[in-house]
């Protein structure tokens, strides 16, 4: 069964930082793009970042470039986000997902990890 | 930057069709894919590559794409159809989604 696991949520302080994994399993891992979306509490999708399946090449939405970094090891089937800075409006559940080839669509999603930033 | 426009509410009776529009500009130049989310739950791909239903999404799902609009289209709508439904494109290297048509059946 093909399974995307997220971890590493929680609550942080603004301008701290939380690194998200999401570990997939059932797939071969290294051949899919992935990507990290967001949903803030009774609010839409909002797509954040997206890493290609074998170079490694990234994507960054406006409203986080520069403050979060998405990577993956294939070795451990594990895709991370990286979130600095962080703001009071970044509060939501993540979603990683994958990509499937050509744009056509974003296949598989994790069940999210929520990640609150509040004092 | 690239908008994906999408009613917030559409309403059917059981048994009848709904349809959920997804307009941009030039989307039809571009593949849509359509996600239903449940409360609580994750999105789950219901279409993909303008018309193409993943394995496990029944029939009376199906989808086109032409011109500035984008359309998800379920026949015989049925209790269990009734979620939040979430257009999706890529504008070069950026995905934009919808903001989302809450799907009633009542």
């Amino acid at each position: 069964e093909v399974q995307l696991l997220e971890s590493g949520g929680g609550l942080v302080q603004p301008g701290g930082s939380l690194r998200l994994s999401c570990t997939g399993s059932g797939f071969i891992f290294s051949t899919y793009a992935m990507s990290w979306v967001r949903q803030a509490p009774g609010k839409g999708l909002e797509w954040l970042a997206a890493i290609s399946g074998s170079d490694g090449s990234t994507d960054y939405a406006d409203s986080v470039k520069g403050r979060f970094t998405i990577s993956r090891d294939n070795s451990k089937n594990t895709l991370y986000l990286q979130m600095n800075t962080l703001r009071v409006e970044d509060t939501a559940v993540y979603y990683c997902a994958t990509d499937l080839p050509y744009q056509y669509g974003m296949d598989v999603w994790g069940q999210g990890t929520m990640v609150t930033v509040s004092s | 930057s690239y908008e994906l426009t999408q009613p917030p509410s559409v309403s059917v009776s059981p048994g009848q069709t709904a349809s959920i529009t997804c307009s941009a500009d030039k989307l039809g130049d571009k593949y849509a894919s359509w996600y239903q989310q449940k409360p609580g739950q994750s999105p789950v791909l219901v279409m993909y590559q303008d018309n193409k239903r993943p394995s496990g999404i029944p029939e009376r799902f199906s989808g086109s794409n032409s011109g500035n609009s984008a359309t998800l289209t379920i026949s015989g709508t049925q209790a269990v159809d009734e979620a939040d439904y979430y257009c999706q494109a890529w504008d070069s290297t950026t995905a934009r989604f919808g903001g989302g048509t809450k799907l009633t059946v009542l």
